[in-house]
């Protein structure tokens, strides 16, 4: 069953911040997330693990509440290179490697 | 380092013909997957492979099968193509599950 992301779009113009989500209805082991550009492969930027940690790098983080099995990455000062669709993954507990994906978030940030 | 190599890039079949999808990964990877994507529905699972001679169905495996012989290879095969199969086909390795998959460039296929 794939997790559910929302939004599902949002326009930003540069410098502004944009929050996406990603709930899942099993008890989550992990938390992925990858951005794709168009006609392009997905590209990794996190994982999180069960733990609720919080993770990040340069102005791209996430958190992962464990008990509410939902996940947000937060993206500030956007620029335009964070165009794209957002994809967040997951693992369920008894199941490490069945990884599966939401339906994606498109960000599109214009000057 | 060539990565997670998928050929071919683009592939036209008729309805009703058969075709393998290859996936090679030289990172010596045990987990391999197999995902299709179609606009507005994400990356759907069709199989996966947690290591040579180790398969497992992933959300939509129907009209698809596979085999993992190798730790490299893990080959996507279509053994009647429908129209419904039309769709982009990404193959993906990673250490295990929880670890950063590495993606291929994609297969375009389309089904006539």
């Amino acid at each position: 069953q794939q997790p559910v992301q929302s939004p599902q779009a949002v326009i930003l113009r540069e410098g502004e911040d944009a929050v996406i989500n990603c709930s899942s209805s099993k008890a989550l082991y992990s938390v992925h997330w990858y951005r794709q550009k168009h006609g392009e492969a997905p590209i990794f930027l996190m994982i999180l693990l069960k733990g609720g940690e919080q993770k990040g790098h340069d102005k791209i983080s996430a958190s992962f509440n464990e008990k509410k099995q939902q996940s947000s990455l937060y993206l500030t000062a956007s620029q335009l290179s964070y165009s794209g669709t957002y994809f967040c993954g997951t693992t369920s507990g008894g199941s490490n490697y069945k990884l599966t994906f939401g339906k994606g978030t498109l960000l599109t940030v214009n000057p | 380092n060539a990565g997670v190599t998928q050929t071919p890039k683009f592939q036209v079949l008729k309805t009703g013909q058969s075709m393998t999808l290859q996936c090679a990964q030289d990172m010596n990877h045990e987990y391999m997957s197999w995902y299709r994507q179609d606009p507005g529905m994400g990356l759907r699972l069709i199989h996966y492979s947690v290591g040579a001679g180790i398969t497992d169905q992933g959300e939509v495996p129907n009209g698809y099968n596979v085999s993992r012989s190798t730790t490299e290879d893990f080959p996507l095969r279509l053994l009647s193509a429908a129209p419904s199969q039309t769709s982009v086909y990404f193959c993906a390795s990673s250490v295990t599950g929880n670890t950063e998959a590495f993606f291929g460039q994609g297969t375009r296929l389309t089904v006539v």
